[in-house]
């Protein structure tokens, strides 16, 4: 069966990086894309950005744009999400879902567990 | 960016009641539009697909159904693992976007 397992909760400092991984097992890892959504502490789901596994074809959302980076690692089937210069808006659950292999939202079947990213001074 | 508004924000119902939400896109999204269910402190969980479609293993009592900028998902008869937050998702086009939620209380 599909899982998708993420790292550990972070706490990071106004203006640092956070690199966020997410393993994936179960199915053929090249033949999907992941696509990373989060949610602030009460809010709602907040698309950010998507990652084809197959050609490392990208997208993000504009306001994360220039500060997110997305890499895979076929030989681990791992999946990361780096994100710079937080701020205090980027507190949130991050989470990674399985996406399709040329599309960011089709039917996001799988999620992992989520990453707790709290930004604090 | 595409805009999906979700109404009613907030829904109290009893169990064996019908509900109904409804999505509307800011532009047409033909029926590419996902509906998720979530219950606090875990990941959405995908319900319906491509608006109309049931997701595997999914009771029959969810349903959704629309077209261009109009859709609706309806639960026939509450049940006490129902209440929860529901999202809409539009995937016609980057970046793809959520309704703000429709949280689901018993009364």
């Amino acid at each position: 069966q599909v899982h998708l397992v993420q790292s550990g909760g972070e706490v990071k400092k106004p203006g640092a990086s956070v690199k966020v991984s997410c393993k994936a097992s179960g199915y053929t890892f090249s033949s999907y894309g992941i696509s990373w959504v989060r949610q602030a502490p009460g809010q709602g789901l907040e698309w950010m950005a998507w990652i084809s596994v197959y050609n490392g074809n990208t997208k993000s959302a504009q306001n994360v744009q220039g500060r997110v980076t997305m890499t895979t690692d076929t030989s681990t089937t791992t999946a990361y999400l780096e994100l710079r210069s937080l701020t205090s808006d980027d507190t949130a659950v991050y989470y990674c879902a399985r996406a399709g292999i040329a599309s960011a939202g089709t039917g996001l079947r799988y999620w992992g567990q989520g990453t707790l990213v709290t930004v604090s001074p | 960016d595409i805009q999906m508004t979700q109404s009613p924000s907030s829904l109290s119902a009893s169990v064996g009641d019908r509900v109904t939400i409804t999505c509307q896109a800011s532009q047409g999204i033909s029926s590419f539009l996902n509906w998720y269910q979530q219950k606090p402190g875990k990941a959405p969980n995908l319900l319906i697909y491509d608006a109309s479609n049931l997701e595997t293993g999914v009771p029959s009592r969810f349903s959704g159904s629309g077209y261009g900028t109009v859709f609706t998902f309806t639960i026939s008869s509450l049940q006490p693992e129902d209440f929860a937050t529901y999202y809409c998702q539009q995937y016609d086009d980057i970046p793809i976007t959520f309704g703000q939620g429709t949280r689901l209380e018993i009364k």
